[in-house]
């Protein structure tokens, strides 16, 4: 079936620092993929998504692309903010199902520090 | 923004009673809602798909009995625990999708269930 593995946490990082979390998947056909936060006390958010092969997906300084080749979907910011402390999930959506049939990874930790 | 909200945000309650979670959609209609369950340092699993007027469809290993949906209005759906037992402890979170595009999906905060 399909699933989702994100780069295990957690991550500390001072302000301004670049941030990658890893995220690759495993699915037939072509599924669009997702990256949620969650900030404390909040639900789930949709920070950014692609739906096809080669897509970059951007929101807040965020950005991930859709790599078909080595079925991955990387999260990347230049420079994190305090504001940034969350957790990440990255997620996936099998081809032709509702969007909300999600496949989660398992979440990062994120904290930034001043 | 549509917002998703979510109740309690945590219980705690004896083995063998049963436990109710509501979900609310606040200022849309939902004829679709998802309950999602996450166990600590694992990802979340979807559960079940509510439906409204309709019964609840489950995934696979998912108790049908266990785990009762209810899903009586466009705004609110409910997951209510039936005979909980301290391995039904876990964090449970449902989401609905936008209805007029059903692409995005808003999440409630989630409720922290634990049965001693």
């Amino acid at each position: 079936g399909d699933s989702v593995t994100q780069m295990e946490g957690p991550v500390t990082l001072s302000e301004e620092a670049f941030l990658t979390i890893n995220c690759t998947y495993t699915a037939t056909g072509y599924p669009s993929l997702f990256w949620y936060v969650q900030y404390p006390g909040e639900g789930l958010q949709l920070l950014l998504k692609a739906t096809k092969a080669d897509d970059k997906g951007s929101n807040k300084g965020f950005e991930a692309t859709y790599r078909k080749e080595t079925t991955s979907f990387h999260l990347e910011k230049g420079s994190v903010q305090v504001s940034d402390s969350a957790v990440y999930f990255c997620a996936l959506s099998p081809s032709g199902t509702s969007y909300g049939k999600l496949t989660f990874g398992q979440g990062t930790i994120l904290t930034v520090h001043p | 923004g549509a917002v998703v909200s979510q109740h309690p945000s945590w219980v705690i309650c004896k083995s063998g009673t049963s436990v109710k979670i509501e979900c609310r959609s606040l200022d849309f209609q939902a004829t679709t809602m998802f309950w999602y369950r996450q166990f600590p340092k694992q990802s979340l699993m979807l559960m079940a798909t509510s439906n409204e007027g309709s019964k609840a469809t489950y995934e696979q290993g998912v108790e049908k009995d266990k785990f009762l949906i209810n899903h009586a209005s466009l705004t609110l759906s409910t997951l209510t625990v039936t005979s909980a037992h301290p391995e039904d402890s876990s964090f449970y979170i449902c989401s609905a999708p936008d209805r007029t595009t059903n692409e995005k999906l808003f999440f409630g905060s989630g409720t922290q269930l634990s049965v001693l």
